[in-house]
């Protein structure tokens, strides 16, 4: 079946430092793929997607690559402020347009200090 | 324009009572689906349905646990003599097939404690 495997958090950084978050997955066919972010005490907002191979997706200075090859959608951010702390979650939905069932990583708590 | 409302927030029940969650997509989605998300994990998939239809369950325990959402109203999640074990947060999303990019728009949740 599908999964998604994410980098273990928490993840602690400085302001203006660079963001790396790593997720896999394991998927037949050729799946799309999402970042979603979840603030505190609120549901899940999609933060970018990618629905084919070598597709960058992007969405506030965040970036993420399709990359069917390793199987890979690496979510990353050039220079992260205090406003992302979040928790980060990857996941995938079949190819297609009619349905879409989501399978999740676990999710990666990002925490930025002033 | 509403986003997806979930009501009640916050749930709280004893062992055996039964616990009835609701979700109110955005306005034009016909499409419902639930999650849930125990602690320290992931959200799971848990049941996927249309209006007066249920498409996909498979994420659903064969017990105690069953979905509907009806012609008028909101969708319901209804949990059948709670458990400690199904203590989580619960999230519907919902989206609309003209969207064309599998999109869903998540509610904030309604966190069910069982005592």
């Amino acid at each position: 079946g599908n999964s998604v495997t994410q980098m273990e958090g928490p993840v602690t950084l400085s302001e203006e430092a660079f963001l790396t978050i790593n997720c896999t997955y394991t998927a037949t066919g050729y799946p799309s793929l999402f970042w979603y972010v979840q603030y505190p005490g609120e549901g899940l907002q999609l933060l970018l997607k990618a629905t084919k191979a070598d597709d960058k997706g992007s969405n506030k200075g965040f970036e993420a690559t399709y990359r069917k090859e390793t199987t890979s959608f690496h979510l990353e951010k050039g220079s992260v402020q205090v406003s992302d702390s979040a928790v980060y979650f990857c996941a995938l939905a079949r190819g297609g347009t009619s349905y879409g069932k989501l399978t999740f990583g676990q999710g990666t708590i990002l925490t930025v200090h002033p | 324009n509403a986003g997806v409302m979930q009501n009640p927030r916050h749930l709280v029940r004893r062992r055996g009572q039964e616990a009835r969650l609701r979700c109110s997509p955005m306005k034009g989605h016909s499409h419902v689906y639930w999650y849930r998300q125990l602690p320290e994990e992931g959200l799971k998939f848990m049941v996927y349905l249309q209006k007066e239809n249920i498409i996909d369950e498979s994420g659903m325990p064969k017990e105690r646990f069953s979905a509907e959402f009806p012609k008028e109203g909101p969708s319901i999640l209804r949990i059948q003599q709670v458990v400690r074990g199904d203590s989580a947060a619960y999230f519907c999303a919902s989206s609309s097939p003209g969207q064309g990019t599998n999109e869903q728009f998540f509610g904030p949740g309604t966190r069910l404690t069982v005592l």
